[in-house]
């Protein structure tokens, strides 16, 4: 699985937007962009995933660029709430994709 | 949703005793389970991963007769940590991939061991 890389800290104020990107230049054309986060002494939670196009869910929106070497998860109105840990991995789909997490952002949302 | 039930949620056990943890997919079919291991205020590391009916594939380093893993159904797997020491003290956490549906990867809440 490609390996992936995320700013370790990030800060958004409360009802604005968070904008949390993800390099991931060694992608397979097979491998989708998958977002989990992870609050404190809990599983991660799964957020989104896409392969090339944009996604979005009632959640979050996903951008992914053209060439798929990066992507941006989007949290339109960031609460308090939303402070965690964000990790974007990329895996193959199916049983084989197994997923390696790397160190993922810590989104600290302020009020 | 999907919904991967680990249980226990926490466990204290004594160091040489053996600690079993299970991970359910209550309401969909896995065959393929992942278990990671998480140090505090680090990432999840992949530990093994566990095939219905076939042997668990292990990462570098994890010691497979440490960690005994059995998916004997397509609901259920289970981890083992075997003679357990104060340095398996860690959050244990399942996934599990839905058979139906290929893109999801669902995870449990995790279990917290400590080791006395």
């Amino acid at each position: 699985d490609a390996k992936t890389t995320q700013p370790p800290s990030m800060d958004c104020a409360e009802g604005r937007a968070a904008n949390l990107p993800c390099n991931h230049s060694t992608i397979s054309g097979n491998e989708y962009v998958y977002w989990y986060r992870q609050i404190h002494s809990q599983g991660p939670q799964y957020i989104i995933h896409g392969l090339k196009n944009n996604e979005t869910n009632e959640m979050a929106s996903l951008i992914i660029t053209e060439d798929r070497k990066s992507s941006t998860l989007i949290l339109p109105h960031a609460t308090l709430r939303d402070t965690a840990v964000y990790y974007c991995i990329v895996r193959v789909a199916g049983g084989a994709g197994k997923s390696t997490f790397g160190d993922g952002t810590t989104l600290t949302v302020k009020p | 949703g999907a919904v991967v039930s680990q249980h226990p949620s926490w466990v204290i056990c004594k160091s040489g005793t053996s600690v079993k943890i299970e991970c359910r997919s209550l309401d969909f079919q896995a065959t393929t389970m992942f278990w990671y291991r998480q140090f505090p205020k680090q990432s999840l590391m992949l530990m093994a991963t566990s095939n219905e009916g076939s042997k668990a594939t292990y990462e570098q380093g994890v010691e497979k007769d440490k960690f005994l893993i059995n998916h004997a159904s397509l609901t259920l797997s289970t981890l083992t940590v075997t003679s357990a020491h104060p340095e398996d003290s860690s959050f244990y956490i399942c996934s599990a991939q839905d058979r139906g549906r290929v893109l999801s990867l669902h995870f449990g809440n995790g279990t917290r061991l400590t080791v006395t």
